[in-house]
């Protein structure tokens, strides 16, 4: 498969909790984004981050690439129960011009 | 600004018929793709435009599907014959430039759930 892996496949967490969900894939790439899915609904893009970037900031998120070892996580801070959702990363690789899903990650926030 | 919007939301079919989903992108956005979701796993790129021509169709499985994009506007996917193995949800998405390599986002529409029985 193509796809990346993420893990955990499934987290469950209480409302006021920091929620981690890592990402690793296998070639190169040029940039790497963090997408949400609500349950019956299309993704929606939360950050993106470029290969020569660290960390990245965006409200409650934080995202940080690390291409040594070819993986990325994306913090949640202080989560709500409305950060239900499924979490995917997806890299664009050069020479590329499409994104590549990883498996996701099911996040239950539990107020 | 107006989202992408697909239609039909939900589709039924039984096996060996055939079936058509229709997307429009946001106004103005050059580069097209359709996705293929199968439950509980990441969306995977069935084909990808930029304004009329096909720039990625390599895991379309052309025996059976086919895609189009009028005018460079809105596109339309078809399934003939279906397989019980398309049952998933097709993902429409836009992008103002060339997408995943050059860094921009991509704005999703809500999908088309299809149903092969």
């Amino acid at each position: 498969s193509q796809q990346g892996e993420e893990d955990p496949q499934a987290l469950s967490i209480q409302e006021g909790e920091n929620a981690t969900m890592n990402c690793s894939y296998k070639t190169s790439i040029n940039n790497l984004q963090w997408y949400r899915q609500n349950s019956g609904r299309g993704l929606v893009h939360l950050i993106l981050i470029r290969s020569n970037e660290r960390e990245k900031h965006s409200g409650r998120l934080r995202v940080t690439l690390d291409t040594s070892k070819k993986s990325s996580s994306l913090l949640i801070t202080a989560s709500r129960a409305a950060d239900t959702a499924s979490y995917f990363c997806a890299t664009g690789h050069t020479g590329f011009q499409k994104l590549v899903f990883g498996t996701g990650t099911r996040l239950l926030v539990s107020p | 600004e107006a989202g992408v919007a697909q239609s039909p939301r939900y589709k039924i079919i039984e096996k060996r018929q055939s079936v058509a989903f229709w997307c429009n992108p946001i106004s103005g956005h050059a580069t097209l793709y359709w996705y293929q979701q199968i439950l509980g796993q990441g969306p995977k790129l069935l084909i990808q435009f930029q304004n009329n021509g096909v720039v990625d169709d390599s895991q379309l499985p052309k025996d059976r599907f086919s895609a189009e994009r009028l005018k460079g506007v809105d596109s339309t996917l078809k399934i003939q014959p279906a397989k019980l193995e398309d049952s998933a949800v097709y993902l429409c998405a836009s992008s103002p430039l060339r997408g995943g390599a050059s860094g921009n986002e991509q704005f999703f529409g809500p999908g088309t759930r299809l149903t092969v029985l």
